[in-house]
């Protein structure tokens, strides 16, 4: 099992350029989460999905946008890309059968906006 | 969402015990504390989570008093490897959606 795998690993963007980061889990978990991490900083959670089809906010949502494609996949997208969006970032995943707060984590796609 | 707080940075040696220390003083009565530990360019891993009294797995313990407003880690006998930012979270698990909320963290340094 590979776990949590996420794409790109690295990317540049110029200010108001648009991207999308894929996220995918072959754990059979249901729910899946987007965070982000400044350098320095904690992670803040941007979206996450309790299930397929369901999509909720979290601490900061504001410039992303994201879709549950299916059970496996979350993707988080940038529509205009701001120099204040370089960081890192983490997609993550949980199930029914772990550990009740335990979440797993990709390896992130660090995200530099020039 | 509950607040931790927890020392910025600790400093240990090779093969001691290291306890970390974390406060979570408006903790809920369903809020589980959760442990996590970060090397540097990975995402964060789960090591230990526990609801009161003491828990203890094959990496740590984890030391919950009786008023569940505080916390601490131990370590034992750590090694380089051991060096890493660790995270102290509080938060309910109801559903099957957790919304964790990390703080800063402690980054604990081990040197020979």
């Amino acid at each position: 099992n590979a776990g949590v795998t996420q794409t790109p690993k690295f990317q540049v963007l110029k200010t108001g350029q648009s991207m999308t980061l894929q996220c995918a889990q072959d754990m059979n978990h249901n729910s899946m989460y987007w965070y982000r991490q400044d350098p320095g900083m904690g992670l803040r959670l941007i979206y996450y999905s309790a299930s397929e089809g369901t999509t909720d906010k979290g601490e900061v949502p504001n410039g992303y946008n994201v879709s549950r494609l299916n059970k496996r996949e979350f993707s988080l997208r940038l529509e205009s890309a701001a120099p204040s969006q370089t960081s890192v970032y983490f997609c993550a995943s949980s199930g029914a059968r772990t550990r009740g707060n335990e979440q797993f984590f990709g390896p992130g796609t660090r995200l530099t906006v020039l | 969402l509950a607040k931790t707080t927890q020392p910025i940075s600790m400093d240990s040696y090779e093969g001691q015990e290291v306890n970390i220390t974390c406060s979570h003083n408006n903790i809920a009565t369903n809020d589980y504390i959760t442990w996590y530990q970060q090397f540097p360019s990975q995402g964060p891993r789960f090591i230990i989570q526990g609801y009161k009294t003491k828990v203890t797995n094959e990496v740590a313990s984890l030391f919950i008093p009786a008023d569940r407003k505080s916390s601490t880690l131990s370590l034992p006998r750590v090694s380089l490897s051991d060096t890493a930012v660790y995270y102290c979270l509080v938060g309910s698990h109801t559903g099957t959606a957790s919304k964790l909320t990390f703080g800063t963290g402690t980054r604990l340094q081990v040197t020979l």
